[in-house]
């Protein structure tokens, strides 16, 4: 069976501190992979997807990126964060269109 | 544009009650409606999933509704149970799109 792995859980950061939150898929073979971010309140908002390694398309500008070093590990980073890059960061993996499975999710606060 | 809108954005109700959960959407050509519950501090898990052909879905005491003529797909908790607190978001896809419209959430709040 698939499984989705997301670390750290929670994560408080300072302002101006970089960022690295790791997703990795089990149990399939090149997966579509997203990132999410979710704000208190707020629908999910895609941040970037990924069709395969080294395939990164971002949806929205801001100060995040994105990287697919391998086949089924996707990871978010950034290298100065903002007190807006506060959230709950989600991780997705698909093998089909209309179906997603999501990670356990990282809570990030920037103070 | 594609666009999902949830309604009410919360709601309140004792252990036992039943509520209905609505969800509007615009998301064109149609391919699949989930509802998805996600507890506090966790990732959304999978509730039900429709296609345009599906009227009707259960799961336990969650049942899911779908007019795709009107776009209109409804979420029906049966006697509900104080684990039942958690935010339902509804989720479309259109065909042959990896990317889904997500609604805002309804927060359902059971109370003993």
């Amino acid at each position: 069976s698939q499984t989705i792995h997301q670390w750290p859980a929670t994560l408080v950061q300072p302002v101006g501190s970089p960022l690295s939150l790791e997703c990795t898929v089990e149990g399939t073979s090149n997966p579509n992979l997203y990132w999410y971010r979710q704000a208190a309140g707020r629908g999910l908002q895609l941040l970037f997807y990924s069709v395969g390694i080294g395939q990164i398309s971002s949806e929205v500008p801001q100060n995040l990126s994105a990287s697919r070093p391998q086949d089924r590990q996707f990871i978010l980073s950034s290298k100065k964060l903002l007190l807006s890059d506060s959230g709950f960061y989600l991780c997705a993996w698909s093998v089909r269109p209309g179906t997603q499975y999501f990670g356990p999710g990282t809570r990030l606060t920037v103070l | 544009k594609n666009q999902v809108e949830q309604s009410p954005q919360s709601l309140i109700i004792l252990e036992g009650k039943n509520c209905t959960l609505q969800c509007n959407y615009t998301v064109s050509p149609f391919s699949n409606l989930r509802w998805y519950k996600q507890d506090t501090g966790r990732g959304p898990v999978s509730l039900t999933i429709m296609t345009f052909s599906e009227n009707t879905k259960s799961n336990g005491r969650y049942t899911a509704t779908l007019d795709a003529d009107t776009k209109q797909s409804s979420l029906h908790i049966t006697a509900s149970q104080l684990s039942d607190s958690a935010s339902y978001i509804c989720v479309v896809s259109a065909r042959n799109d990896y990317k889904l419209s997500f609604g805002a959430g309804t927060t359902v709040t059971v109370r003993a």
